[in-house]
Parts: structure tokens; sequence; C-alpha cells
């Protein structure tokens, strides 16, 4: 069975700050890859996603990810970060099609003026 | 995105009560999911149908049936509520376009 590690479960910096959250999975194969945002009092938003080809994948608001197979990770990346970033970030896992998703615990993300 | 709604939005019930929440789609999705967020799991899978009367269990399934007798609805029922089921529960369906599950806006429900 596929699972999803989200090592930090909060993050803070500064607006104008590169950010980077991380993402390990353990499953046999390669995975779809997804992350996922979600702000206060709403439903999840999907920010991109990874299925084969470039390891390097470019989302929605400005944010990127790099899937490392050596390393099992799929870490998400945005290279200054605004307020309205502040949200909680979910890292999930599929065997194929993203038809069953395994998700991490989710890293909350706060952002200083 | 997928126009995906969900009802009630929140609500308050008492142990041993009955809880239907509703999922309602209006894309044609064959696969719907519910789900249920809690602080430091994400979201765990509940149960989930791959069309209409097709329904299998997922992660944390006890305690919840579901029914799905249209494409459009997909029903969660916790038969007699339990303050473990306190949580935000989350309704997705699967647009095979795109690969991709949508989400719907959440239901937070408080079992006293």
């Amino acid at each position: 069975a596929q699972s999803v590690t989200q090592p930090d479960i909060h993050i803070t910096v500064s607006e104008g700050a590169s950010l980077e959250l991380r993402c390990n999975y353990s499953y046999g194969a390669t995975p779809y890859l997804f992350w996922y945002v979600q702000s206060p009092g709403q439903g999840l938003q999907l920010l991109l996603k990874y299925f084969s080809g470039d390891t390097l994948v470019q989302g929605i608001k400005g944010f990127e990810a790099e899937f490392k197979r050596s390393q099992s990770s799929f870490n998400l990346r945005k290279p200054s970060v605004h307020w309205s970033d502040a949200a909680e970030y979910f890292c999930a896992v599929a065997p194929d099609a993203g038809n069953m998703l395994t998700f991490g615990g989710g890293t909350r993300l706060m952002v200083k003026p | 995105d997928a126009g995906i709604t969900q009802s009630p939005r929140h609500k308050v019930t008492e142990t041993g009560t009955p809880v239907t929440l509703r999922c309602h789609q209006t894309e044609n999705h064959r696969y719907m999911y519910w789900y249920r967020q809690d602080p430091g799991h994400g979201l765990r899978l509940i149960h989930y149908s791959y069309g209409v009367k097709d329904t299998d269990k997922g992660e944390v399934s006890d305690g919840y049936s579901v029914s799905r007798s249209k494409t459009e609805d997909f029903l969660l029922t916790l038969e007699s509520a339990t303050s473990s089921q306190t949580s935000v529960y989350f309704c997705a369906s699967h647009r095979d376009s795109t690969d991709t599950q949508y989400f719907g806006p959440g239901t937070r429900l408080t079992v006293l």
C-alpha cells in the first residue's frame, strides 16, 4: 500500500521569501502525484500533478514541484510567497489515474508580513 | 471546478442519532468519494463509488454506509453517530479526462 509523509506540520515564511514544502512517498512503482491547497473553510483545490515525463511540473498560482525518483520525493516550491498563499497544503499519491488517493498529513503555511 | 455541492454544510447532532450527508455533482463523473479530514491525518477515504449502486470500502469505513442511486448523488450515512465521528467530511468526484479528483466545499459535523 502506498503512503505519503509530509514532515513539516507547520511552516512560517516571510512574504517575498522562497518556499519549499516537502513530500515523501512510499510506493513500489512510479505513482501519480498531486499537490492540493486548502484555504481556511474551503475545499481542496488542485495545484499541480505529475503523471510522467518532465520531472519538473508547473502549476497554478506560481507553484512548481519536482519529482525525484531516487529520493521518493515530490517537493513543492514557490520562488516568492504572497500573503494569500497562507493555507494548508496536501501532497497525495495514487497508483494509477488518480482514482484512489492517499494523502499526507498536510503542512500548514503561515506568511509573515 | 467540478460543480460539486455538499449538504448540509454544518451539522450538530447528538450521540446515537442517524445522520445523512449528501454530495451532488453535475458532471456525470463515474467515480465519487467520501473522505474525512482530521488534524494530522490529512484526508482519509471512507467509501467510494464507481457507478450507480457500485460502492466499496475505504480506509476508515467502520460506522459509515453509503448509497448511490443516481450518478449525480452520493450519500454518506452514519447509522448511529459517535463523538469520534466529529470531523469535516469532503466529497470528491473523478474527472476521467484529467485523471484528477475534484472536491466539494466540505461538511463540518459535530457529534455531542
